[in-house]
């Protein structure tokens, strides 16, 4: 089973800054089956990024996806209010699917 | 527009059954695989089982093997979760999730609302 590592835990940034989350995998993932979801409390996660740098229809394009191998990158380039939530990553390389823990963006 | 609307959720006992049904709408369910993610309360999410288009091929996570038992109806648009045998460590929000087409090894572009398990006596 593939191990995600997602830092920091929680990311404390103010509006307008840049958030940048680690998601870090036991295995490499390739290039093209990563994700990464956002979730508000009390709603269903909603896809961002699906192979690792495509952004999935509706998002902003102040969200965007790097990385390759087992080191990939989340980037909100300015964070709106709207932004302050948990992002988790997820791999689809191999069974079973696993998600990383998740890294919680708060308001500073 | 895609809808995923899960019920069937509710508080059982440990050892008790539960069936969870998730009803599509705004796509060809019958052309796209489906899966279950469950999110216990306060934790991260995990991935429980998927189900391909046709049913033809079906996977379960190692914690709910041999308990859990999905299954579709497309002439109904629906997905179903049969759980039996339920722990408390089955406590969890249930929600039905699809990729963008077929196949297992794909993000999930749609999600339900979620559906609460609460396993407890």
């Amino acid at each position: 089973e593939i191990v995600l590592t997602q830092s920091p835990g929680t990311l404390s940034l103010s509006p307008g800054e840049r958030a940048t989350l680690s998601c870090r995998a036991s295995q490499s993932v390739g290039s093209s089956y990563l994700a990464w979801y956002q979730q508000k409390p009390g709603q269903a996660p909603r896809l961002l990024i699906y192979a690792s740098s495509s952004r999935a229809t509706g998002i902003p394009d102040r969200f965007s996806g790097s990385g390759s191998g087992t080191d990939f990158t989340l980037t909100i380039s300015r964070l709106e209010p709207e932004d302050f939530a948990v992002y988790y990553c997820q791999q689809y390389v191999t069974s079973p699917l696993t998600f990383g823990a998740g890294t919680k963006v708060v308001i500073k | 527009e895609v809808q995923l609307v899960e019920s069937g959720g509710g508080l059982v006992q440990p050892g008790g059954s539960l069936r969870l049904s998730c009803a599509a709408s705004g796509f060809s369910f019958s052309s796209y695989s489906m899966n279950w993610v469950r999110q216990a309360p306060g934790k991260g999410l995990e991935w429980v089982s998927y189900i391909s288009s046709s049913s033809g091929t079906i996977y379960y996570a190692d914690p709910v093997k041999g308990r859990f038992s999905i299954s579709r109806d497309n002439a109904k648009n629906s997905l179903y979760l049969e759980m039996n045998s339920l722990r408390a460590e089955d406590t969890a929000v249930y929600y039905c999730a699809s990729p963008n087409g077929a196949g297992y090894y794909s993000a999930q572009h749609y999600w339900g609302q979620g559906t609460l398990v609460t396993v407890s006596s």
